[in-house]
């Protein structure tokens, strides 16, 4: 079946430790990959995109996240966490099989520790 | 602000019940998506509609039905409310069907009792 998976629950991070979250999906064909940030209370922002080219994609607020055809994932990563950074993320994939709506990952929650 | 008005932001109704929750998408978008999110199904996909026809379907009850106006406002019906309906609705707007990022509205928490 077609799917999100977020390996990663919960994750709490001190400030300023890297921050890797993991994302695969399984869905052929050509994809396009999204995160989401959910901050407490708020509606889920994007923080990144892949649609094509560069694999590597950086975001907002220093986030990154690496496109691995190969493996279908679509890891986010930050170097320096910040307390800020305290949200929900959500993983998400688009493609023809899903009828172009984006399905999401059950998401990670992070808290940063000062 | 992603530009998505989603009412009411909180409900609060019986089992048996219907509600009607509202999205105005952003300027512009042609497509609505709703979202339903639960502490323990995550954010499920409902149902998609673009410039006033439904596009795509996910895992929507038939209880709950959806429709896009011409001014390209989406509605979303639930009826005979259980307890498990309780849960954060989303709506979302793109420009296009097919590409692009999705904006999100704020929400409408719906609280059955």
């Amino acid at each position: 079946a077609q799917s999100v998976s977020q390996h990663n629950h919960h994750v709490i991070l001190s400030e300023a430790a890297s921050l890797e979250l993991g994302c695969n999906y399984s869905y052929g064909g050509t994809v396009n990959l999204f995160w989401y940030v959910q901050y407490p209370g708020q509606h889920l922002q994007l923080l990144l995109k892949y649609f094509s080219g560069d694999p590597l994609v950086k975001g907002i607020k220093g986030f990154e996240a690496e496109f691995i055809k190969s493996k279908f994932s679509f890891n986010l990563r930050k170097p320096s966490v910040q307390w800020s950074d305290t949200a929900e993320y959500f993983c998400a994939v688009k493609n023809s099989n899903s009828g172009y709506a984006l399905n999401f990952g059950k998401g990670t929650s992070l808290l940063v520790t000062p | 602000d992603s530009g998505v008005t989603q009412t009411p932001k909180h409900l609060i109704t019986a089992t048996g019940q219907r509600v009607t929750l509202r999205c105005s998408p952003r300027s512009g978008d042609l497509s609505v998506y709703w979202y339903q999110q639960s502490l323990d199904q995550g954010l499920q996909f409902l149902i998609q509609y673009y410039n006033g026809e439904e596009r795509a379907k996910g895992n929507i009850l038939e209880r709950f039905s959806a429709q896009q106006f011409p001014d390209l406002h989406s509605e979303l019906n639930l009826s005979s409310l259980e307890l498990g309906d309780s849960a954060l609705y989303f709506c979302a707007s793109s420009e296009t069907s097919r590409t692009g990022e999705l904006f999100f509205g704020e929400g409408s928490r719906l609280t059955v009792l």
